[in-house]
């Protein structure tokens, strides 16, 4: 069963525009969602979370996004740049710290 | 650097063979995770552990796979009798257990190649 799924396989954007990555959910009793970046050869990293009792939370030129009632979530990063190109997973929780990772979105910014 | 460490990097094993992936969380950190990437997948859970309990471990293999997480030292996940389809990379990842932003830290991951 896939509670955490990224459907955009990848995604290409124009350095400077805004890149959005989108997620969606099946559980309601996640209560954190987190944002990760992967570049080839390295581990994930954190990038932003957002608690279930929020719907947006801001971090620079990352904002995320949580509708609840469309179990959706979706990371905005603006504006976008180079070294943004990478993969992004989304990742859920709920209470037990079983984090449940999306399958990812590989974002290519432009130059 | 006082990051997830694990080792070793890179494991190529023959079919039939063990491999034996070590994890050493970051300080301070008594909780640990593994997780395994397929080639073009996402990340699966395996498995949670706390020092000396294994908490959850309902993404692991029921054969061949095992983890732990002893009082002293790294996390260790072993494979028995790998297949070629354990080829994937394995990461590791650490927390206090109590985050204010729910934040996983993961290492570089080792990557295993079954010929």
């Amino acid at each position: 069963d896939q509670q955490v799924k990224q459907n955009s396989p990848s995604l290409s954007v124009q350095e400077g525009r805004i890149s959005i990555l989108n997620c969606d959910y099946t559980n309601s009793m996640f209560d954190y969602f987190l944002w990760y970046k992967k570049y080839p050869a390295e581990g994930p990293t954190f990038l932003i979370s957002i608690s279930s009792i929020k719907d947006k939370n801001e971090d620079g030129r990352f904002t995320v996004f949580l509708n609840k009632s469309a179990k959706h979530l979706s990371l905005h990063i603006v504006p976008s740049q180079p070294g943004d190109s990478a993969v992004y997973f989304c990742a859920a929780f709920a209470g037990t710290y079983k984090y449940i990772f999306g399958t990812g979105t590989r974002l290519k910014v432009l130059a | 650097n006082a990051g997830v460490m694990q080792n070793p990097r890179h494991l190529v094993r023959r079919r039939g063979q063990e491999a034996r992936l070590r994890c050493s969380p970051m300080k301070g950190h008594s909780h640990v995770y593994w997780y395994r990437q397929l080639p073009e997948e996402g990340l699966k859970f395996m498995v949670y552990l706390q020092k000396e309990n294994i908490i959850d471990e309902s993404g692991m293999p029921k054969e061949r796979f095992s983890a732990e997480f002893p009082k002293e030292g790294p996390s260790i996940l072993r494979i028995q009798q790998v297949v070629r389809g354990d080829s994937a990379a394995y990461f590791c990842a650490s927390s206090p257990g109590q985050s204010p932003t729910g934040e996983l830290f993961f290492g570089e991951g080792s990557r295993l190649t079954v010929l």
